[in-house]
């Protein structure tokens, strides 16, 4: 596997069910990010880890819990979840957040769709 | 109000066009950064620009940091159907310390054969 990796790429599920975003990135970087991107908005920032520490959460409502226990995988933990929170949810890693340009590479993404 | 406003929003043209895309906010960012995404796909970084009134060529595509840093271009010729998808650009701003990037909404780009 190369770049960044995300799974699954399609997700849905059910208000009361309990699922996880997974991410891998194999380029050796350090800092490792979330962002949620919806139809005619930007892409929002969800959380940002820094040498697997958060150093970033955009307000984001408890229900998504992220988890990055290395810099290689970031998780994110979704629970109860609202039908608005349908998107596509991207993986992203960098050098380092906050260092140099921040250049950042994505994973695919993962379309996820609540009912 | 968004931090960094892209025009058009949407753009259908016909193979071998010429095209720009803008990329204008009213802060000063210490670079800005190109993407593009395809369908069904993440963002690719295309370039980075650093200094005021920098231009950098990738092959057809011509990117310009303007003089003050606030605003950038992105110029396309002899376009291509393989050109499509949405073009994003992305800054660090200094009320984020620099820490972390904002994105415009992008410009939707369609080149049909």
């Amino acid at each position: 596997e190369t770049g960044v990796t995300q799974t699954p790429r399609h997700l849905v599920m059910g208000m009361t069910n309990k699922k996880s975003l997974k991410c891998e990135q194999h380029l050796g970087h350090n800092a490792m990010y979330w962002y949620k991107q919806s139809a005619k908005k930007p892409l929002e920032l969800m959380f940002v880890y820094n040498f697997k520490e958060q150093t970033e959460n955009n307000s984001v409502p408890s229900r998504f819990s992220p988890e990055c226990p290395n810099s290689s995988h970031l998780f994110l933990h979704l629970h109860t979840l609202q039908p608005e929170d349908s998107a596509l949810y991207l993986c992203a890693s960098s050098q380092l957040a906050g260092v140099g340009y921040n250049e950042q590479f994505f994973g695919p993404g993962t379309r996820l769709t609540v009912l | 109000t968004q931090l960094l406003e892209q025009s058009p929003q949407f753009l259908s043209i016909q193979e071998g066009e010429n095209l720009t895309v803008y990329c204008n906010s009213s802060s000063v960012f210490s670079s800005l950064q190109w993407y593009r995404q395809e369908p069904g796909e993440g963002p690719v970084l295309l370039v980075t620009v650093v200094t005021g009134g920098e231009v950098k060529k990738l092959k057809r595509l011509t990117f310009q940091f303007g003089d003050a840093r606030k605003d950038s271009s992105l110029h396309i010729t002899a376009a291509q159907p393989g050109d499509t998808g949405l073009y994003l650009c992305a800054g660090a701003p200094p009320e984020s310390g620099y820490s972390t990037l904002t994105f415009g909404k992008g410009t939707m780009l369609l080149v049909s054969p």
